[in-house]
């Protein structure tokens, strides 16, 4: 079975840049993936961030930028708010159908 | 403006069958361009996907649960239905649908979840 893996949890200061990592158990992520990213948050659905590695949903602000990164997709956040402390998590695609990463919790501190 | 709501009961009994119903407006599902994909998060746990169903009646299903879950579609209503056979407690959940484009895989709007808890 396939299995998609983020970082459990990361924790940034105000202010500074993070990025998160998805990686496949079958081998290196590429644009074939369609990699999608999401934010998600206590007591919300989740929010749609990127899509097909680095394009951005028309409400995600610039500081949200994707990449694929040593093998692997990447979520940077550059200039970290406040409010962006959340659960993260990414979707690859693969010929059966979709997986989700386990998320990656971050923490701004 | 694009919309999804999910219904469906908020307790179901170990065995039993689930009926969950996507409410779409906004945009059609016969809409080439567009489907429909079910996802789910048990209680502290991560978003699983479920199904998606696209407007040429393309349907998927996660391998592990494909024996137990049946997607479609009623355009005339604008909904998406997702049937799930033999319930367990683990399957408590929130369960959403989302709105996804067939060219880029991308998912953009969500529904608010609606929360089934399985239990006797």
């Amino acid at each position: 079975q396939t299995v998609v893996t983020q970082e459990p949890s990361l924790t940034v200061s105000p202010g500074g840049t993070v990025t998160l990592t998805c990686a496949s158990s079958t081998g290196a992520v590429t644009s074939d993936y369609y990699p999608n990213w999401f934010q998600h948050k206590p007591g919300q659905p989740p929010r749609t961030l990127l899509y097909r590695t680095s394009n951005r949903q028309s409400w995600t602000p610039s500081r949200f930028s994707g990449s694929l990164l040593g093998g692997k997709a990447a979520l940077t956040l550059s200039g970290v708010q406040p409010e962006d402390e959340a659960d993260y998590y990414c979707l690859l695609y693969y010929g059966d159908g979709p997986v989700f990463g386990g998320g990656t919790k971050l923490t701004v501190l | 403006q694009v919309t999804l709501k999910e219904s469906g009961p908020v307790l179901v009994k170990p065995t039993e069958t689930l009926t969950l119903t996507c409410t779409v407006s906004g945009f059609s599902l016969s809409n080439a361009r567009l489907g429909v994909s079910w996802i789910r998060q048990p209680p502290g746990k991560a978003l699983e996907w479920l199904a998606h169903i696209f407007a040429s009646d393309e349907k998927t299903y996660t391998t592990s649960l494909k024996s137990r879950l049946t997607i479609s579609r009623d355009t005339s209503k604008s909904q998406v239905v997702l049937i799930m056979t033999n319930m367990d407690p683990l399957d408590t959940a929130t369960y959403y649908c989302a709105r996804i484009w067939d060219d880029s895989r991308r998912i953009d709007y969500w529904g608010q979840g609606t929360l089934v808890t399985v239990s006797s």
